[in-house]
């Protein structure tokens, strides 16, 4: 069954630091790959995604990930972080269902910025 | 309104209490989600809607009861909850009906839960 596993639950950076969050995936072929983001008190907004071609994604506020086949990786990274980074960031996988295609969420990494 | 609205947002209930919890989306969307968000748990999807049809239910206690009378409108009736059905809820729309891995899924800002 595919999953997927975001093995940080909280990160603090510091503004202005680097950042990156890791998101390891089980899945039979080539997924396709998602990273969400959900400020507090608000529903998930779609950061970027990946389906095929340049394995280098680019997304909106910043982000990017990585595809990495030999490691089923597809990890979050932003050069410099803002205050308004703070959220909790979730990476997903489309599958089919009985039906329809479901998203796997991780369980999320929630990312603390300190001024 | 614009995107995906949920009311209300807030929402506490005794156990024998039955209520109702509403999605609308101002998208064009064809396709509508509830997802329950449990603290220290992945997002768990409870029901999808495609073109107005039930098209999955994973497993969702009958005291959850869905509705999509059309395809902009979603609603959750609630009876007879847990407190272990305490949560944040979500709904989701996207377009292309659910048959389409591609399809970029936008959310509401959910409706936090307290079963008391």
């Amino acid at each position: 069954a595919q999953s997927v596993t975001q093995p940080d639950i909280h990160i603090t950076v510091s503004e202005g630091a680097s950042l990156e969050l890791r998101c390891n995936y089980s899945y039979g072929a080539t997924p396709y790959l998602f990273w969400y983001v959900q400020s507090p008190g608000q529903g998930l907004q779609l950061l970027l995604k990946y389906f095929s071609g340049d394995t280098l994604v680019q997304g909106i506020k910043g982000f990017e990930a990585e595809f990495k086949r030999s490691q089923s990786s597809f990890n979050l990274r932003k050069p410099s972080v803002h205050w308004s980074d703070a959220a909790e960031y979730f990476c997903a996988v489309p599958f089919s269902g009985a039906g329809s295609y479901q998203l796997t969420f991780g369980k999320g990494t929630k990312l603390s910025v300190i001024p | 309104e614009t995107g995906v609205t949920q009311t209300p947002r807030h929402l506490v209930m005794g156990m024998t209490n039955k209520k109702s919890l509403k999605c609308e989306q101002h998208l064009g969307h064809n396709a509508m989600y509830w997802y329950k968000q449990s603290a220290k748990k992945p997002l768990e999807l409870m029901f999808v809607y495609s073109l107005e049809e039930r098209v999955e239910n994973n497993s969702v206690p009958s005291r959850f009861s869905p509705e999509c009378p059309n395809s902009s409108h979603l609603f959750l009736h609630l009876h007879t909850l847990q407190p272990e059905d305490s949560a944040l809820y979500l709904c989701a729309s996207s377009q292309d009906g659910a048959v389409s891995p591609y399809n970029e899924q936008f959310f509401g800002p959910g409706t936090r839960l307290t079963v008391l």
